[in-house]
């Protein structure tokens, strides 16, 4: 069984600030893909970043970082200098190589950040 | 940049009724999905489909969904008998492999309100 938790329901940070999304995974596959996606407000699901299990390297993309660690299965999203515009729900999803071809998701993390 | 698109992005049916919701995967994508999202709630994968087949559904796809590719570009998931429990944002995705590794890329989703 595949199982995401985003134990982060909701945060709030002033503009600026940095801020990291945590994303804590399960799954008895040792081939899997972690994913993250964001959810704006107006509702469609915009695909951030794909990592497989064998590439633990981190990953930096302008102002996003992610941090893949296997040994805490943890995959977790850094946004530096938050920007009014990060404001979403943000969802952490795995695929495992036994699941089949479906995305399992996290409870996602609504973030905000205030001006 | 190539999308997915998906129509109606709202659709507002009676308890009871048929909703037919559409999509256009991407074109040289070869594994089409439907995934759900209750407001407030996480997504949540319905089906997948490959070669004019499900390939894989969950146990929330039962008897009152069926999906079709009726054509070359649509993709479509039918609700036979709607009920106040099946609104939710209905989320197409495509992808061009099974394991996702280029990523499953998601539509803009449709808002179903069954009253």
């Amino acid at each position: 069984a595949q199982k995401v938790t985003q134990a982060q329901t909701e945060i709030s940070v002033v503009e600026k600030e940095d801020v990291t999304l945590d994303c804590v995974y399960e799954t008895r596959d040792t081939t899997y893909y972690l994913f993250w996606y964001k959810q704006p407000p107006s509702g469609e699901l915009v695909f951030l970043i794909r990592r497989n299990s064998f590439d633990e390297q981190n990953e930096i993309s302008g102002r996003y970082s992610w941090n893949f660690q296997k040994s805490t299965s943890s995959f977790n999203f850094t946004i530096t200098a938050s920007q009014v515009v990060d404001s979403a729900v943000y969802f952490c999803a795995l695929r495992g190589e036994t699941s089949g071809s479906r995305l399992t998701f996290g409870e996602g993390t609504q973030l905000t950040v205030n001006p | 940049e190539p999308e997915v698109t998906q129509t109606p992005s709202h659709q507002v049916t009676q308890m009871g009724q048929e909703v037919i919701l559409r999509c256009v995967p991407i074109s040289n994508h070869l594994y089409f999905y439907w995934y759900r999202q209750i407001l407030g709630q996480k997504v949540e994968f319905l089906v997948s489909f490959y070669n004019n087949e499900i390939s894989e559904k969950s146990e929330i796809f039962d008897d009152q969904f069926s999906v079709e590719r009726p054509d070359g570009s649509n993709f479509t998931l039918k609700i036979r008998s709607t009920k106040l429990e099946d609104s939710a944002m209905y989320f197409c995705a495509s992808s061009a492999s099974r394991t996702g590794s280029y990523g499953y890329t998601f539509g803009s989703g449709t808002r179903l309100t069954v009253v």
